[in-house]
């Protein structure tokens, strides 16, 4: 039981150059999300799914994307990337809704020059 | 405006001392309110969960404490060991709420010494 993967662990990307956050879970949560942490600042909710085919936004969408076709996996997409965009980002996932633990992965840190 | 306010925002103590943290919040209509632990370059995990009618809850050395009617949480440590530094983040989400509806506190640093 591997919990929440996230790949890559770090990435550099020029402005304007787009990719691809992976996340995996193995413990069959129907909700999975993914933050954002800048210094100073709490974490800050950008896409949300509540299971397979189904997301919605959250605090700080823009320049994201996201879909879920699977349970498992929930990638979050950077379309044209933004020095603002430089941040170490998470994706948790959880059984239930509030009232359930969130198990977050390891983070990806990326930065945007 | 709902609202999670954490202090402090950074704390050093020794090796073997007790510490507090608090939490104040706003939110409202409160559902639930966590403690995760998150150590340098790693992700969130946690710690405690208390609903509306818990007063306290414990995990080993950490006891969680909540008022509801004050809307303040404390995460008392004990005995403080070395792999206890870290940020404590406190976490409260809305009754009812979607994912979209938890609010994060900025976190307290705390640093042990030996």
């Amino acid at each position: 039981n591997a919990g929440v993967t996230q790949t890559p662990k770090f990435q550099v990307l020029k402005t304007g150059q787009s990719m691809t956050l992976q996340c995996a879970q193995d413990m069959n949560h129907e909700y999975m999300s993914w933050y954002r942490q800048d210094p100073g600042m709490g974490l800050r909710l950008i896409h949300y799914s509540v299971g397979a085919g189904i997301t919605d936004q959250g605090e700080v969408p823009n320049g994201y994307n996201v879909s879920r076709s699977t349970t498992e996996d929930f990638p979050l997409r950077l379309l044209s990337a933004a020095p603002s965009q430089t941040s170490v980002y998470f994706c948790a996932s959880s059984y239930g809704l509030a009232a359930d633990t969130q198990y977050f992965g390891p983070g990806t840190r990326l930065t945007v020059l | 405006k709902n609202q999670v306010e954490q202090s402090p925002q950074s704390l050093i103590i020794l090796e073997g001392k007790n510490c507090t943290l608090q939490c104040n919040y706003t939110v409202s209509p409160f559902s639930n309110l966590r403690w995760y632990k998150q150590d340098t370059g790693r992700g969130p995990v946690s710690l405690t969960i208390m609903t509306f009618s818990e007063n306290t809850k414990s995990n080993g050395r950490y006891t969680a404490t909540l008022d509801a009617d004050t809307k303040q949480s404390s995460l008392h440590i004990t005995a403080s060991q070395l792999s206890d530094s870290a940020s404590y983040i406190c976490v409260v989400s809305l009754r009812g709420s979607t994912l979209g509806r938890l609010y994060f506190g900025r976190g307290t640093q705390l640093t042990v010494w030996p």
